[in-house]
C-alpha cells in the first residue's frame, strides 16, 4: 500500500456519461497531481493541485476538471465519455510544489462502452 | 513541453546478467529527472529523482546517472534477478509542472 488511495478500481460506464474518480494523498503531503494512461501512450500530465490551488494544466480535456478539497483529497470529474477516454487514471502526492519524486496510488481503470 | 524517448521498447535479459538501458529528454528547461519501476497491476514506485549534471544514484544492485547537457540517463541493473522484470519509466520535470514520462522500457528477465 502506497498510502495514495484511489476509488473505484474499476469503472464501467457508457458513452454521453460523467463519472467521478477519488483520491486521497498520502498523509501529509499537499500537492496532487492526475495522469491518464491510454493505450499505448505513455503517462499523460492532466492536472497538478497544492493545497487546494490549481498549479498547473497538461493535456487535459474542457470536457474533464478537477478540484482539491480542504482535506487534501481530490476528484477528476469526466463527462460527455467517449469510447477513447478510456485509460487508466493515476493519481500521485508529494509532499512540496516541485515535483521532487512522488508517491502513486493504484489507478482506476475507466472503461467506456 | 518537453518530449522523452526511452529505448529500447523491450528487453529480453538472462537471469544473472547485468543490463541498462537510455532515457533522453530536452535539455532546455531542465528541472529533475525521475526513474520508476512499474510491476503489472501495481502502482509505479520511485527508484530515483536527480536533478544535477552528473548525479549518480544507486539504490541495491541498480544504479542510474544523468547527464543533463547532453539531455540522457542511463538506469543500469546488476546481475539481473526474475523479481526486476517490470516496466522502467523514465520522466522529466520542469519545476512545478506535471511530469513528462516517457513510454517505459519493458523488461522481461528469463531464468
Amino acid at each position: 500500500d502506497s498510502g495514495v488511495t484511489q476509488t473505484p478500481k474499476h469503472l464501467i460506464t457508457a458513452t454521453g456519461q460523467r463519472v467521478t474518480l477519488r483520491c486521497s494523498p498520502r498523509s501529509g503531503d499537499l500537492s496532487v497531481y492526475w495522469y491518464q494512461q491510454s493505450l499505448d501512450q505513455g503517462l499523460q500530465f492532466l492536472i497538478h493541485y497544492y493545497n487546494g490551488e490549481e498549479r498547473a494544466k497538461g493535456n487535459i480535456l474542457e470536457r474533464f476538471s478537477a478540484q482539491q478539497f480542504p482535506d487534501l483529497h481530490s476528484e477528476l470529474n469526466l463527462s460527455s465519455l467517449e469510447l477513447g477516454d478510456s485509460a487508466l487514471y493515476f493519481c500521485a502526492s508529494s509532499v512540496t510544489e516541485a515535483s521532487y519524486g512522488y508517491t502513486f496510488g493504484s489507478g482506476t481503470r475507466l472503461t467506456v462502452v | 513541453i518537453l518530449n522523452v524517448e526511452q529505448s529500447p521498447q523491450s528487453l529480453h535479459v538472462q537471469e544473472g546478467d547485468s543490463t541498462n538501458f537510455t532515457c533522453s529528454f530536452p535539455s532546455s528547461n531542465f528541472y529533475a529527472l525521475h526513474w520508476y519501476r512499474w510491476e503489472t497491476a501495481k502502482s509505479p514506485e520511485a527508484l530515483f529523482v536527480m536533478t544535477l549534471n552528473g548525479d549518480e544514484k544507486k539504490k541495491g544492485r541498480i544504479s542510474a546517472t544523468l547527464n543533463t547537457k547532453e539531455g540522457y540517463s542511463y538506469l543500469y541493473i546488476k546481475g539481473s534477478q526474475p523479481e526486476d522484470s517490470a516496466t522502467y519509466l523514465c520522466a522529466s520535470s520542469g519545476s512545478a509542472d506535471g511530469l513528462t514520462f516517457g513510454k517505459g522500457t519493458h523488461l522481461i528477465i528469463q531464468p
